[in-house]
């Protein structure tokens, strides 16, 4: 029972162009959702989150989007770079102990 | 300030055999989180720890997985006779608290073989 679906497994764009990469749920509980950025070898570190009460936050060259009825967000880098090169997990964080729930991730390539 | 600290980073282990992974939170953090990702597949949710408490296991298998963070000391994930099917990466988060508006900042993971 996948309640996070990360359903295009990679993205391939050229560098100054705008990446998308997308999310959705099927927990109508979820109400604060955070993008994870992972490189190999690595942890996963916090990129940018959004609560339900937004509907859009932006940070630097990222901006996520919510859309709570149809239950989907968005994640827009642009311009997007090389060193954005990475896997990016959608995750929202449940219940009362904060746990995440990711998603399978999207493998972003960003070509020069 | 130094991050989470996990080890051992690379663990092979036959079957049969127990696989001991350590984390040690940030400085001031007391709550850990230990998620485990199965090869092609998303971070899962495993267990919810504070100093001396299980707060939630929800995510651990019943058999075989046990895990604590005593009042010293690193929080340590034991896995007693590994099967092939453990072989995964095991992250550990820590944050400061359970609240949600925390970020959970992870180790680099341990990478556990199972021959």
């Amino acid at each position: 029972d996948q309640q996070v679906k990360q359903n295009s497994p990679s993205l391939s764009v050229q560098e100054g162009r705008i990446s998308i990469l997308n999310c959705d749920y099927t927990n109508s509980m979820f109400d604060y959702f955070l993008w994870y950025k992972k490189y190999p070898a690595e942890g996963p570190t916090f990129l940018i989150s959004i609560s339900s009460i937004k509907d859009k936050n932006e940070d630097g060259r990222f901006t996520v989007f919510l859309n709570k009825s149809a239950k989907h967000l968005s994640l827009h880098i642009v311009p997007s770079q090389p060193g954005d090169s990475a896997v990016y997990f959608c995750a929202p964080v449940t219940g009362a102990n904060s746990k995440l729930t990711f998603g399978k991730g999207i493998t972003l390539s960003v070509r020069p | 300030n130094a991050g989470v600290m996990q080890n051992p980073r690379h663990l092979v282990r036959r079957r049969g055999q127990e696989a001991r992974l350590r984390c040690s939170p940030m400085k001031g953090h007391s709550h850990v989180y230990w998620y485990r990702q199965l090869p092609e597949e998303g971070l899962k949710f495993m267990v919810y720890l504070q100093k001396e408490n299980i707060i939630d296991e929800s995510g651990m298998p019943k058999e075989r997985f046990s895990a604590e963070f005593p009042k010293e000391g690193p929080s340590i994930l034991r896995i007693q006779q590994v099967v092939r099917g453990d072989s995964a990466a095991y992250f550990c988060a820590s944050s400061p608290s359970r609240d949600r508006y925390n970020e959970q900042f992870f180790g680099p993971g341990t990478r556990l073989t199972v021959l």
